[in-house]
């Protein structure tokens, strides 16, 4: 079964910072452009950022700028976002998309909650 | 790019033919995709391609339109298509942008 499995998530103080992984599996990994959409708390769906299948595009939403990086590893089948100087608008539930310009396959998401 | 939708809340009796709209600030030819979620769940791709089932998606929904406008139609409303719908261009990243959603509640 395609699946898309987030980690990383948790409980982080305002400044601080975090990695998230997503681990892919039963799918070529490497043949994707891989993305990072995020859901706030009774909010809608935000695009967070995007890596292209050989690391040579990165795209990132002007929120997250300067502060998110996202990386993979396409030995390891992994896709990453470091988050750095947390905010509390940050506080959100992060999947993991597999792009084919739509979102076929999603993670089930790790939770980020930035709170002092 | 902005994609704006609407209504933000429709009231609905199961049984109805509902529409909902989306409209995007340029054009997008028919990048454009249609995902349902409930509460709790991921999203769920319904339609890509503008008009494009995704696979299982039953032959109640289907999208339509290219360019800025767009809608999404579900024939006759069962049960479990209440929820909240998000439209969504792939035209090119960065960025991608979702709309904002329209709920269907049951009336």
């Amino acid at each position: 079964e395609v699946q898309l499995v987030e980690s990383g998530g948790g409980l982080v103080q305002p400044g601080r910072s975090l990695r998230l992984s997503c681990a892919a599996s039963e799918f070529n990994f490497d043949y994707y452009a891989m993305h990072w959409v995020r859901q706030a708390p009774g909010r809608g769906l935000e695009w967070v950022s995007g890596i292209s299948w050989n690391s040579g595009k990165l795209g990132y939403a002007d929120s997250v700028k300067g502060r998110f990086t996202i990386s993979r590893d396409n030995a390891k089948k992994s896709l990453y976002l470091q988050m750095n100087s947390l905010r509390a608008e940050d506080t959100a539930l992060y999947y993991c998309v597999r792009d084919e310009g739509f979102y076929y396959v999603w993670g089930q998401g790790t939770l980020v909650t930035v709170s002092s | 790019m902005v994609m704006t939708q609407s209504p933000a809340t429709l009231s609905v009796s199961p049984g109805e033919r509902v529409t909902l709209s989306c409209r995007a600030s340029q054009s997008v030819s028919t990048n454009l995709a249609w995902y349902q979620q409930k509460p709790g769940q991921a999203p769920r791709l319904l339609v890509y391609g503008a008009s494009t089932r995704a696979p299982g998606i039953p032959a109640r929904f289907s999208g339509s339109g290219s360019g800025t406008e767009f809608t999404l139609t579900i024939s006759s409303l069962q049960s479990e298509d209440f929820a909240v719908y998000y439209c969504q261009q792939y035209e090119s990243w960065p960025p991608v942008t979702f709309g904002q959603g329209t709920r269907l509640e049951i009336k």
